[in-house]
């Protein structure tokens, strides 16, 4: 099945700088990739996704970008805030087995004001 | 609204007494999916339905068992906890068939904390 690798898993980046997030996966197949930003002690929520017959997507002060050739994606959130201190979660959707996802194992994500 | 309901949202149990942990959409989604979070081990699946009736293992399912009687609910079930179960424990749904290629993403529940002693 899928495997889904993602770096770095801590990072810490001051207030106003850009933070960026990869992930890699192994199934050619896998066609969906979401990104899940994730709270302390709460769910995680979708903030930004792409599909693979796209390239980048923006949303804001956030981006992702796919390269379906080297089979990574990226997020990248520009201006820093305290409130994106979170852990993302990249994912990607395998679509020979209907709707399965795989998840990355998370960077934790601070901003230092 | 549109939501993924899971409850309780914090348990704690005793080795070997069986538990429920249910789970509820209202978006009509045919998929749904349990999966527990551990530190540094990110969400691994547990279960997952593809619709009503229709239930496979994902990649961690010893010593859980779940049910797809309804659309709507998707129950966990642990016969015989014990306290490797700890954890943080999520359900999600969606829709493989609507939007565009690739389908609807996962909408999650607010989670259940788990504590086996």
């Amino acid at each position: 099945g899928e495997n889904v690798e993602q770096h770095p898993s801590t990072l810490s980046v001051q207030e106003g700088d850009s933070a960026v997030i990869k992930c890699t996966y192994s199934d050619s197949a896998s066609n969906y990739f979401p990104w899940y930003k994730q709270e302390l002690g709460k769910r995680p929520q979708l903030i930004i996704d792409i599909r693979s017959n796209v390239g980048e997507k923006k949303d804001q002060r956030i981006a992702v970008t796919l390269n379906k050739t080297a089979k990574h994606f990226s997020l990248h959130i520009t201006e820093t805030q305290p409130e994106d201190s979170a852990v993302y979660f990249c994912a990607a959707r395998e679509a020979n087995t209907g709707n399965q996802f795989y998840f990355g194992t998370g960077t934790s994500l601070t901003v230092i004001p | 609204e549109a939501q993924v309901t899971q409850n309780p949202r914090y348990l704690i149990t005793v080795t070997g007494k069986k538990l429920t942990v249910t789970c509820s959409q209202n978006m009509n989604h045919e998929y749904m999916s349990w999966y527990r979070q551990d530190p540094g081990l990110g969400l691994r699946q547990i279960y997952y339905s593809m619709n009503v009736e229709v239930t496979d293992k994902g990649d961690v399912p010893e010593g859980y068992k779940v049910s797809r009687k309804e659309k709507r609910n998707f129950p966990l079930i642990l016969e015989s906890p014990s306290p490797n179960q700890t954890s943080l424990y999520f359900c999600a749904s969606s829709n493989p068939r609507t939007g565009r290629a690739g389908g609807s993403p996962l909408h999650f529940g607010n989670g259940t904390r788990l504590t086996v002693t």
